[in-house]
């Protein structure tokens, strides 16, 4: 089955400590990757994405996700948060295959607070 | 370059209502696709329109049902509402000849059935 799982719900970090979100998959092929962003009351904004080559992927405000395919893991990363990026983290799996499948699965969401 | 946007903002209807949401892609996108949030969820896909057809659905029943014009946008039709259709409805869009399904997401509308 297709899933995606991110293990925690809850983060809270200090303004300018590091981050690490974690996200794992479960999907039958090599998927495309991506995380998005949504502050509260808000559409999704698009973080950053993986389909292929290297990877260690940068994205948007300082943002990176490493992908590991060996324990189908990508984790998002930035090295000095912002008290502006507390919102909640989703991670999305979807079909590497152009067709007529193009759902994008996702996981529930992780939760950053960030104190100051 | 205008983003995603979609109309309205907040919506509250009662149960057995009929409501119609509305979503214009960003421009150069020619396919769209819907998703219902619940509080603290992650989306659900409900379904993708291209080039006029729905062309995939999620799990959702026959009261869920869309729309999508030549000029690309599109509609959200849900029939008969129930308490549990209280969600954020987010529209997204992507751009077919480009393959690869990068998503934009509007904004989104807050239904509220009482």
């Amino acid at each position: 089955a297709q899933s995606v799982t991110q293990p925690d719900i809850h983060i809270t970090v200090s303004e300018g400590a590091s981050l690490e979100l974690r996200c794992n998959y479960s999907y039958g092929a090599t998927p495309y990757l991506f995380w998005y962003v949504q502050s509260p009351g808000q559409g999704l904004q698009l973080l950053l994405k993986y389909f292929s080559g290297d990877t260690l992927v940068q994205g948007i405000k300082g943002f990176e996700a490493e992908f590991k395919r060996s324990q189908s893991s990508v984790n998002l990363r930035k090295p000095s948060v912002h008290w502006s990026d507390a919102a909640e983290y989703f991670c999305a799996v979807g079909p590497s295959n152009a067709g007529n499948n193009r759902k994008l699965i996702w996981g529930l969401g992780t939760s950053l607070a960030v104190n100051p | 370059d205008a983003g995603v946007t979609q109309s309205p903002t907040h919506l509250i209807k009662t149960r057995g209502q009929q409501v119609t949401l509305r979503c214009s892609p960003k421009s150069g996108h020619d396919t769209v696709s819907w998703y219902q949030q619940a509080l603290g969820q992650g989306p659900q896909f409900i379904f993708q329109y291209y080039e006029e057809e729905e062309r995939q659905r999620g799990n959702f029943p026959d009261r869920f049902s869309g729309h999508q014009f030549p000029n690309y946008s599109s509609e959200l039709n849900v029939n008969a509402l129930l308490l549990g259709d209280s969600a954020l409805y987010l529209c997204a869009s992507s751009a077919a000849a480009k393959g690869a399904d990068t998503q934009y997401f509007g904004p989104g509308t807050r239904l509220t059935v009482l």
